[in-house]
């Protein structure tokens, strides 16, 4: 069974400091990794995605993710928060050929002034 | 503008009616899907569609019903038999059903009366 696990429900960090958004997956076959964005009572927006090729992803608003294979994971990265980060933020794996999606259950990043 | 309309943004619902929600979208994709959001739950898939003429149910389909009659929209209905139908619905579509990225309408949040 496809699983994809997001430590932490919510993650709170300061203005300026670096945000660290855990997603952990499990999956027999070599899978298309995702992170997106929800804004309250919005849709979701793709952050960035991992297909194939380099593992270190670059996405929209400064937000990286890296893709290790070994450590089952695609953990969600910023340099430095701002105000405007402030969202749910979610994993999603599409394991195997067919485009069923599997998200993690989501993360709510808090950013304090 | 391309992208995916989701209406209405709230909708309320009566014991025993039946709703639908609209979901349409101008991407030309193939592949159209619908989940549900509860809190802290992620989202979980109801039904998909690959190709006009086709569905299938996802995980949580009990209680709702779908066609896929023209390439650009695909409705969900909400039954009297969905017992708990209160949550956040999103609609998303890819370009086809293989591997893609999912792009999401803004949703509809259905409250029960």
């Amino acid at each position: 069974a496809q699983s994809v696990t997001q430590l932490g429900s919510h993650v709170s960090v300061s203005e300026g400091a670096l945000v660290l958004l855990r997603c952990n997956y499990s999956s027999s076959v070599p899978p298309y990794l995702f992170w997106y964005v929800q804004y309250p009572n919005q849709g979701l927006q793709l952050l960035l995605k991992y297909t194939t090729g380099a593992t270190l992803v670059k996405g929209i608003n400064g937000f990286e993710a890296e893709f290790k294979k070994s450590e089952t994971s695609f953990h969600l990265t910023k340099p430095s928060a701002h105000m405007s980060d402030a969202a749910e933020y979610f994993c999603a794996v599409s394991p195997n050929n067919f485009n069923k999606f599997y998200f993690g259950s989501g993360t709510k990043l808090n950013v304090k002034p | 503008d391309g992208g995916i309309t989701q209406s209405p943004k709230y909708l309320f619902r009566k014991e025993g009616q039946n709703v639908t929600l609209s979901c349409e979208q101008n991407l030309n994709h193939d592949a159209m899907y619908w989940y549900r959001q509860d809190p802290g739950q992620g989202l979980r898939l109801i039904y998909y569609s690959q190709i006009v003429n086709d569905f299938q149910k996802g995980d949580i389909a009990e209680g709702y019903s779908v066609s896929r009659e023209k390439k650009e929209s695909f409705p969900l209905t909400v039954t009297s038999a969905q017992k708990n139908p209160t949550a956040f619905y999103l609609c998303a579509s890819s370009i086809s059903a293989q591997k893609e990225t999912q792009y999401f309408g803004p949703g509809t949040r259905l409250l029960v009366l």
